[in-house]
């Protein structure tokens, strides 16, 4: 059964550097059939798609974030991780990272992890 | 971008009523939309997928509708488990968007 998990510090200083990690059990993440991809929720809000990785290089991001973000693989590990820099405030929230069908017919998040809150404060 | 607008923000119904959630989108997005249910404290669960698929072990009281810029999600008998929040995700262009969700709570 393929499931994610989320590691990574739950409070970060503003200007520094958010580093997340998703662990993936139950699936290669070396297959070109599927999306990896990290969704945000600031508290109390919706769903903010940050960014998506196939196939260990390539990525796509979304604009708003595209100059801090970046999205990158360890196969040896299964894992792809998450890192955002210059974070403020306003990038407090659960970040979740999700699988997303790329050839297969089901091409939307599913599954997800559990999430992670990440703070933002001095 | 394309902006998913979702209406209501807040459904207010009881148990056993009929839900229905709209998902308007600024641009056409063909079929190519999905929606989510998301309960307090835990990650989204994908329910429908190509506006109209239910996904694996969704109930059939899940009903998804619409093409082009208008899409609904049916839920044709309220469970107590089904109040939650909904939101709808299209995959039609980059960057993948999400609507704001719909409340559905006990009346």
């Amino acid at each position: 059964q393929l499931q994610l998990q989320e590691s990574g510090p739950g409070l970060v200083k503003p200007s520094e550097t958010l580093s997340l990690t998703c662990t993936v059990s139950g699936d290669s993440i070396s297959s070109s059939d599927y999306y990896w991809g990290w969704i945000r929720q600031p508290p109390g809000k919706g769903l903010e798609w940050i960014g998506s990785i196939y196939y260990s290089e390539n990525t796509n991001y979304n604009p708003s974030l595209k100059s801090r973000v970046t999205i990158s693989v360890d196969t040896s590990k299964n894992q792809f991780s998450l890192r955002l820099t210059s974070v403020t405030a306003a990038d407090t929230a659960v970040y979740y990272c999700a699988r997303r069908g790329r050839t297969v017919v089901v091409t939307w998040f599913d599954p997800w992890g559990q999430g992670t809150l990440v703070t933002v404060s001095s | 971008e394309i902006v998913l607008t979702q209406s209501p923000a807040t459904l207010s119904l009881s148990p056993g009523e009929r839900a229905t959630l709209s998902c308007r989108a600024s641009q056409s997005v063909i079929s190519y939309l999905a929606w989510y249910q998301q309960k307090p404290g835990q990650a989204p669960r994908l329910l429908i997928y190509d506006a109209s698929k239910r996904a694996t072990g969704i109930p059939d009281r899940f009903s998804g509708s619409g093409s082009g810029t208008d899409f609904t999600l049916t839920i044709t008998s309220l469970e107590p488990e089904d109040f939650a929040v909904y939101y709808c995700q299209q995959r039609r262009t980059w960057p993948l968007t999400f609507g704001g969700g719909t409340k559905v709570e006990i009346k």
